[in-house]
């Protein structure tokens, strides 16, 4: 069963410092969302984004956070300087049609835990 | 902004069916039922989605009220796989969002 993936399992970085998440989709969906979801925290929505472009993105989502599909299987999310505050889990998710429509579903990728130090 | 309710946290017995209620009294005509779960260290997982049907899939049945101001999750036969964070979504009311869920707790 086709299923999205993402690399890698765990980063640790040192504050202030770059770092690129990686997720590949399902191969024939064209939707893709980054989610992140601080420890005992809820699942807070970042971004989507369809044909290269970003379609939604929540208040989270700052000047900080970029995304990019660089080829045509990854989608990856970068955060330029990172803080304390930006550990938590990431998660990668690629729908076949909008989910924010309601009537699409959407895959979830086993997440990265990002630990910023 | 039509919202969600679902109780904190609920037990079941291993093998024995499980009824996840979903109260949404302020949903739209247009806004599609989603539940997902997540799994301990896992990322959300989508279990099954509706807008007025009852809906089955081979992980769960969803049963929509004829209003549709609630709606049920059914896992026929609880397993300690199913012990898990459920979460009632409504898209596209909900946009993006999820609530706190229920932690559904499975003992053999």
């Amino acid at each position: 069963e086709p299923e999205v993936t993402q690399t890698p399992s765990h980063q640790v970085t040192q504050m202030g410092q770059e770092v690129i998440l990686r997720c590949v989709p399902i191969s024939n969906h064209l939707y893709f969302y980054w989610y992140r979801q601080i420890l005992g925290q809820k699942v807070e929505f970042l971004v989507s984004f369809y044909n290269n472009e970003i379609s939604e993105k929540s208040e989270i989502f700052d000047d900080q956070f970029s995304v990019e599909r660089p080829d045509g299987s990854n989608f990856t999310l970068k955060i330029r300087s990172t803080k304390l505050e930006d550990s938590a889990m990431y998660f990668c998710a690629s729908s076949q049609g909008d989910a924010g429509t309601g009537s699409y579903e959407q895959y979830f990728g086993p997440g990265t835990r990002l630990t910023v130090t | 902004d039509a919202k969600t309710t679902q109780p904190n946290s609920m037990e079941s017995n291993e093998e024995e069916p499980v009824h996840l209620p979903c109260n949404h009294s302020t949903i739209s005509g247009t806004d599609y039922i989603h539940w997902y779960r997540q799994l301990p260290s896992q990322g959300p997982e989508y279990v099954i989605h509706g807008l007025t049907s009852n809906v089955n899939n081979r992980m769960a049945s969803l049963a929509i009220a004829e209003d549709r101001k609630s709606s049920t999750l059914i896992l026929h036969r609880a397993t300690l796989r199913d012990a898990a964070v459920y979460y009632c979504i409504l898209r596209p009311s909900n946009d993006m969002r999820f609530g706190a869920g229920t932690r559904l707790t499975v003992k053999p």
